[in-house]
């Protein structure tokens, strides 16, 4: 079993949609989790870290289950500049450095 | 914010010959920084741990005498691919945190190696 999975996708939507992203993982002592966005041929970029009650910036809110282990990011009124790859992150350690586990990524395609 | 910066953003190179990149965080202090590798369609994976004045951690299956990892200063790590060879053609990008703990990190723009 993978550590970090992710239905890679591509999730096709128009634009104005609503789209949402699962991500879940198998460490439960994961200390802290993030979304990434990838855009093609270039290095990920922070979106957002994803807190224990759940947090939202503009356009998109992160949701974290700790029970479940999994972990959600969902966009609202998608735009066109949305389409990337979405990168779940989790971070296994908890002793001053960082050990990050990458998810495969879910793709987003918005289209006219 | 802070800015990580890695260089150059693409190599191509022979087989047989050695590519160093450069990773430099601009405005903050890194003790440790980390090189991820990614091949097409896959995820990122961590190569390595590199921390400022002593020997880097290398991940299971990383050889180290090929992946030489230097990281003299505090805003400075270096990756060398020594005697590349095309299956080591990838996107190889470091990052840094400035701050220890949960922080997130930060990306520098990725190396795209080539190896013919």
């Amino acid at each position: 079993r993978k550590e970090v999975e992710q239905d890679p996708g591509p999730f096709n939507v128009p634009e104005g949609a609503t789209v949402a992203f699962n991500c879940t993982y198998s460490n439960s002592a994961s200390q802290s989790f993030f979304w990434y966005r990838q855009d093609c041929r270039k290095e990920p970029k922070l979106l957002m870290s994803v807190y224990s009650s759940g947090n939202e910036d503009g356009r998109f809110t992160a949701q974290l289950n700790r029970a479940s282990q999994y972990i959600s990011l969902l966009i609202r009124d998608s735009k066109l500049s949305d389409s990337a790859t979405y990168l779940c992150v989790v971070n296994e350690e908890n002793t001053g450095f960082q050990k990050l586990v990458f998810g495969t990524g879910t793709r987003l395609l918005v289209s006219p | 914010g802070a800015v990580v910066s890695q260089h150059p953003s693409r190599v191509i190179c022979k087989s047989g010959t050695s590519v160093k990149i450069e990773c430099r965080s601009l405005d903050f202090q890194a003790t440790t920084m980390f090189w991820y590798r990614q091949f097409p369609k896959q995820s990122l994976m961590l190569m390595a741990t590199s921390n400022e004045g002593s020997k880097a951690t290398y991940e299971q299956g990383v050889e180290k005498d090929k992946f030489l990892i230097n990281h003299a200063s505090l805003t400075l790590s270096t990756l060398t691919v020594t005697s590349a060879h095309p299956e080591d053609s990838s996107f190889y990008i470091c990052s840094a945190s400035y701050k220890q703990g949960t922080s997130p990190l930060h990306f520098g723009n990725g190396t795209r190696l080539t190896v013919t």
